[in-house]
């Protein structure tokens, strides 16, 4: 089982490109989310979405987009990307009340 | 108020003592509480769940949990060098299936 699968690992975004960062699971979870970790802190919510064609804004939302036309797939959008998105991305999925299962994480750097 | 609060680190024992992590949370209505370890670079993975008040031991980790004092504590006996690392707690609200998570505290176990 592969688990969630997020690309890329890296990437360095020059102000105001765009990028999409990709995540997919194959543990048939209904629940997926998007966190973010700043250096030395916890892990902000982004997004997250409870089934496929369901989404919410989670407590960071401004300067992300995201979809979900399947349950396996859960792609976080950034357009016009800043400095404050510098940052380490997460994707995770769950059962719900449960325990997350966490991407390996995308290092993004936005210069 | 945070809703998810640890106390502030860093923490450093020496190898074979216990390690003390304390975290609070905000909301009472907070049904699931979690512990992730987070070694540096790394996504973060669970250590222990604790869904009733009490004491729940797994090897070498016992989490307690205290809801009328929003209180949540995870012990590790016989600390080793290689539990050194960050340590996060989380929450999720009633059934939302959101985790939100604490600022995290770092451990440093020393030989």
């Amino acid at each position: 089982n592969a688990g969630v699968t997020q690309t890329p690992k890296f990437r360095i975004l020059k102000i105001g490109q765009s990028m999409t960062l990709q995540c997919t699971q194959d543990m048939n979870h209904n629940y997926m989310y998007w966190y973010r970790q700043d250096p030395g802190m916890g892990l902000k919510l982004i997004y997250y979405s409870v089934g496929a064609g369901i989404t919410d804004k989670g407590e960071v939302p401004n300067g992300y987009n995201v979809s979900r036309s399947t349950t396996e797939d859960f792609p976080l959008r950034l357009e016009l990307a800043a400095p404050s998105q510098t940052s380490v991305y997460f994707c995770a999925s769950s059962r719900g009340n449960e325990k997350l299962f966490f991407g390996s994480g995308t290092q993004l750097s936005v210069l | 108020q945070k809703e998810v609060e640890q106390n502030s680190g860093p923490l450093s024992v020496p190898e074979g003592a216990i390690a003390s992590l304390n975290c609070t949370y905000s909301d009472r209505v907070s049904q699931s509480f979690f512990w992730y370890r987070q070694y540096s670079g790394k996504s973060p993975e669970l250590i222990m769940s604790i869904y009733s008040n009490g004491d729940k031991e797994d090897g070498r980790f016992t989490a307690q949990l205290n809801k009328a004092s929003q209180y949540v504590s995870l012990l590790i006996r016989d600390s080793q060098p290689s539990d050194s690392a960050t340590y996060l707690c989380a929450v999720i609200r009633g059934n939302a299936g959101k985790s939100t998570f604490g600022d995290g505290t770092t451990l440093t176990v020393k030989p």
